[in-house]
Protein backbone atom coordinates (compact mmCIF):
# COMPACT_ATOMS: atom_id res chain seq x y z
CA UNK A 1 0.00 0.00 0.00
CA UNK A 2 1.29 3.18 -0.93
CA UNK A 3 1.76 5.84 1.57
CA UNK A 4 0.09 8.90 0.95
CA UNK A 5 -0.08 11.20 3.86
CA UNK A 6 -2.08 14.64 4.35
CA UNK A 7 -1.50 17.20 7.35
CA UNK A 8 -3.33 18.77 8.75
CA UNK A 9 -6.22 15.98 9.09
CA UNK A 10 -8.39 19.39 10.07
CA UNK A 11 -8.45 23.01 10.28
CA UNK A 12 -10.88 25.90 11.34
CA UNK A 13 -9.75 29.37 9.91
CA UNK A 14 -11.54 32.48 10.30
CA UNK A 15 -13.00 34.26 7.23
CA UNK A 16 -10.63 35.97 5.29
CA UNK A 17 -7.27 34.42 6.72
CA UNK A 18 -5.00 32.81 4.65
CA UNK A 19 -3.97 29.01 5.14
CA UNK A 20 -1.90 26.05 3.15
CA UNK A 21 -2.30 21.87 3.57
CA UNK A 22 0.86 19.08 2.88
CA UNK A 23 0.23 16.05 0.90
CA UNK A 24 3.28 13.54 1.34
CA UNK A 25 3.83 10.89 -1.54
CA UNK A 26 6.01 8.12 -2.45
CA UNK A 27 9.31 9.97 -4.38
CA UNK A 28 10.23 7.41 -6.35
CA UNK A 29 8.40 6.21 -9.27
CA UNK A 30 6.55 9.59 -9.74
CA UNK A 31 3.51 10.09 -12.42
CA UNK A 32 1.18 12.91 -11.04
CA UNK A 33 0.10 14.24 -8.53
CA UNK A 34 -3.94 14.92 -8.15
CA UNK A 35 -5.32 17.76 -5.82
CA UNK A 36 -9.22 17.52 -5.24
CA UNK A 37 -11.89 19.27 -3.25
CA UNK A 38 -14.69 17.10 -1.73
CA UNK A 39 -17.84 19.57 -0.65
CA UNK A 40 -20.35 18.11 1.50
CA UNK A 41 -22.84 15.87 -0.33
CA UNK A 42 -21.26 16.60 -3.90
CA UNK A 43 -18.93 14.08 -5.81
CA UNK A 44 -15.18 14.99 -5.24
CA UNK A 45 -14.02 17.36 -8.34
CA UNK A 46 -10.38 17.87 -9.49
CA UNK A 47 -8.90 21.23 -8.96
CA UNK A 48 -5.12 20.34 -10.35
CA UNK A 49 -3.26 17.91 -11.97
CA UNK A 50 0.69 18.39 -11.58
CA UNK A 51 2.88 16.55 -13.40
CA UNK A 52 6.43 18.40 -13.05
CA UNK A 53 8.38 19.33 -10.08
CA UNK A 54 8.18 22.83 -9.55
CA UNK A 55 4.75 22.98 -11.14
CA UNK A 56 2.43 26.32 -9.84
CA UNK A 57 -0.83 26.18 -10.66
CA UNK A 58 -3.47 28.58 -9.58
CA UNK A 59 -7.06 28.37 -9.64
CA UNK A 60 -8.65 31.62 -8.73
CA UNK A 61 -7.30 32.09 -4.42
CA UNK A 62 -6.55 28.58 -4.56
CA UNK A 63 -2.73 27.18 -5.51
CA UNK A 64 -0.62 24.38 -5.29
CA UNK A 65 3.25 23.92 -5.41
CA UNK A 66 5.01 20.29 -6.38
CA UNK A 67 8.07 19.16 -5.28
CA UNK A 68 8.57 15.63 -6.62
CA UNK A 69 11.86 15.13 -5.57
CA UNK A 70 11.48 15.34 -1.44
CA UNK A 71 8.01 13.86 -2.15
CA UNK A 72 5.27 16.50 -1.22
CA UNK A 73 3.25 19.19 -2.49
CA UNK A 74 1.27 21.96 -0.75
CA UNK A 75 -2.07 23.48 -1.27
CA UNK A 76 -2.72 27.24 -0.33
CA UNK A 77 -6.15 28.93 -0.23
CA UNK A 78 -5.43 32.76 -0.04
CA UNK A 79 -8.57 34.71 1.78
CA UNK A 80 -10.42 32.06 2.78
CA UNK A 81 -14.12 32.51 2.56
CA UNK A 82 -17.05 29.95 4.03
CA UNK A 83 -17.32 28.72 0.32
CA UNK A 84 -13.90 27.17 0.40
CA UNK A 85 -15.27 24.88 3.50
CA UNK A 86 -14.84 21.02 2.03
CA UNK A 87 -12.50 18.22 2.41
CA UNK A 88 -9.45 18.87 0.45
CA UNK A 89 -7.80 15.27 -1.11
CA UNK A 90 -4.73 14.72 -2.58
CA UNK A 91 -3.92 11.50 -4.83
CA UNK A 92 -1.47 9.93 -6.16
CA UNK A 93 -1.62 7.78 -9.46
CA UNK A 94 0.86 4.61 -9.79
CA UNK A 95 1.32 2.57 -12.32
CA UNK A 96 -0.92 0.30 -14.24
CA UNK A 97 -3.52 3.14 -13.35
CA UNK A 98 -4.11 2.54 -9.64
CA UNK A 99 -4.86 6.00 -7.68
CA UNK A 100 -4.07 6.20 -3.86
CA UNK A 101 -5.73 9.12 -2.18
CA UNK A 102 -4.47 10.64 1.06
CA UNK A 103 -6.91 10.74 4.01
CA UNK A 104 -7.60 14.29 3.41
CA UNK A 105 -7.71 17.98 5.34
CA UNK A 106 -11.10 18.60 6.12
CA UNK A 107 -11.34 22.83 6.31
CA UNK A 108 -13.58 24.65 7.88
CA UNK A 109 -14.21 28.45 7.52
CA UNK A 110 -15.90 30.56 10.25
CA UNK A 111 -17.76 33.47 8.95
CA UNK B 1 -24.43 15.54 -20.71
CA UNK B 2 -21.00 12.82 -19.73
CA UNK B 3 -20.91 11.71 -16.47
CA UNK B 4 -20.99 9.27 -14.60
CA UNK B 5 -23.96 7.81 -12.50
CA UNK B 6 -24.56 5.61 -9.50
CA UNK B 7 -27.34 3.73 -8.37
CA UNK B 8 -29.11 3.63 -5.46
CA UNK B 9 -28.77 6.58 -3.76
CA UNK B 10 -29.25 4.64 -0.71
CA UNK B 11 -29.19 0.94 0.19
CA UNK B 12 -30.17 -1.32 3.09
CA UNK B 13 -28.76 -5.14 3.37
CA UNK B 14 -29.32 -7.59 6.07
CA UNK B 15 -26.72 -9.61 6.60
CA UNK B 16 -25.37 -12.68 5.19
CA UNK B 17 -27.11 -11.31 2.09
CA UNK B 18 -24.94 -10.23 -1.28
CA UNK B 19 -25.70 -6.75 -2.83
CA UNK B 20 -24.92 -5.28 -5.86
CA UNK B 21 -23.70 -1.59 -6.74
CA UNK B 22 -24.44 0.22 -10.22
CA UNK B 23 -21.65 2.66 -11.87
CA UNK B 24 -22.03 3.22 -15.33
CA UNK B 25 -20.09 6.13 -16.99
CA UNK B 26 -20.78 7.61 -20.87
CA UNK B 27 -17.46 9.36 -20.71
CA UNK B 28 -15.87 6.92 -22.88
CA UNK B 29 -13.28 6.79 -20.00
CA UNK B 30 -10.64 3.31 -20.02
CA UNK B 31 -9.90 2.71 -16.51
CA UNK B 32 -12.63 2.75 -13.62
CA UNK B 33 -12.87 2.75 -9.93
CA UNK B 34 -14.14 1.72 -6.63
CA UNK B 35 -13.59 3.34 -3.31
CA UNK B 36 -15.02 3.59 -0.16
CA UNK B 37 -15.07 5.68 2.41
CA UNK B 38 -15.84 5.36 6.19
CA UNK B 39 -16.25 8.29 8.94
CA UNK B 40 -13.19 9.79 9.61
CA UNK B 41 -11.07 8.48 6.86
CA UNK B 42 -9.84 9.28 3.12
CA UNK B 43 -10.83 7.20 0.05
CA UNK B 44 -9.45 3.56 -0.02
CA UNK B 45 -9.26 1.68 -3.48
CA UNK B 46 -11.30 -1.50 -3.54
CA UNK B 47 -11.03 -2.64 -7.00
CA UNK B 48 -10.37 -1.19 -10.05
CA UNK B 49 -10.04 -1.94 -13.87
CA UNK B 50 -8.02 -0.08 -16.63
CA UNK B 51 -9.58 -1.93 -19.47
CA UNK B 52 -12.52 -4.07 -20.49
CA UNK B 53 -12.63 -7.52 -19.30
CA UNK B 54 -9.53 -6.58 -16.74
CA UNK B 55 -9.44 -5.20 -13.29
CA UNK B 56 -7.10 -5.12 -10.51
CA UNK B 57 -7.68 -5.56 -6.38
CA UNK B 58 -7.07 -2.54 -4.70
CA UNK B 59 -5.99 -1.65 -0.80
CA UNK B 60 -9.37 -3.06 0.42
CA UNK B 61 -10.61 -5.73 -2.04
CA UNK B 62 -11.85 -8.54 0.39
CA UNK B 63 -15.12 -9.39 0.59
CA UNK B 64 -16.18 -7.42 -2.75
CA UNK B 65 -16.37 -8.37 -6.32
CA UNK B 66 -16.05 -6.50 -9.68
CA UNK B 67 -17.15 -7.46 -12.88
CA UNK B 68 -15.98 -5.33 -16.53
CA UNK B 69 -18.10 -6.59 -19.10
CA UNK B 70 -18.79 -3.06 -20.81
CA UNK B 71 -16.42 -0.06 -21.73
CA UNK B 72 -19.22 2.11 -19.68
CA UNK B 73 -20.18 -0.70 -16.66
CA UNK B 74 -18.38 -1.45 -13.84
CA UNK B 75 -20.79 -2.60 -11.04
CA UNK B 76 -19.58 -3.85 -7.34
CA UNK B 77 -20.94 -6.68 -5.64
CA UNK B 78 -20.50 -6.51 -1.40
CA UNK B 79 -20.28 -9.97 -0.40
CA UNK B 80 -21.07 -11.98 2.82
CA UNK B 81 -17.50 -12.18 3.38
CA UNK B 82 -17.12 -8.58 3.72
CA UNK B 83 -17.00 -8.15 7.72
CA UNK B 84 -17.97 -4.47 8.04
CA UNK B 85 -19.84 -3.14 4.74
CA UNK B 86 -21.80 -0.60 6.20
CA UNK B 87 -19.99 2.98 4.36
CA UNK B 88 -20.15 4.95 1.56
CA UNK B 89 -19.30 3.76 -1.98
CA UNK B 90 -17.66 6.24 -4.90
CA UNK B 91 -17.21 5.15 -7.74
CA UNK B 92 -15.18 6.83 -10.38
CA UNK B 93 -13.55 6.87 -14.00
CA UNK B 94 -10.30 8.06 -15.54
CA UNK B 95 -9.05 8.86 -19.08
CA UNK B 96 -5.29 7.93 -19.52
CA UNK B 97 -2.88 10.36 -17.20
CA UNK B 98 -6.05 12.68 -16.26
CA UNK B 99 -7.95 13.05 -13.30
CA UNK B 100 -10.49 11.06 -11.72
CA UNK B 101 -14.27 11.67 -12.58
CA UNK B 102 -16.72 10.96 -9.63
CA UNK B 103 -20.03 9.77 -9.39
CA UNK B 104 -22.95 10.73 -6.60
CA UNK B 105 -21.94 7.63 -4.39
CA UNK B 106 -24.13 5.41 -2.91
CA UNK B 107 -24.19 5.20 1.03
CA UNK B 108 -24.97 1.22 2.27
CA UNK B 109 -26.22 0.52 5.56
CA UNK B 110 -26.25 -3.19 7.14
CA UNK B 111 -29.03 -3.82 9.34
Amino acid sequence: ILNVEQSPQSLHVQEGDSTNFTCSFPSSNFYALHWYRWETAKSPEALFVMTLNGDEKKKGRISATLNTKEGYSYLYIKGSQPEDSATYLCAFPGGYQKVTFGTGTKLQVIP
Amino acid sequence: DGGITQSPKYLFRKEGQNVTLSCEQNLNHDAMYWYRQDPGQGLRLIYYSQIVNDFQKGDIAEGYSVSREKKESFPLTVTSAQKNPTAFYLCAARQGVNEQFFGPGTRLTVL
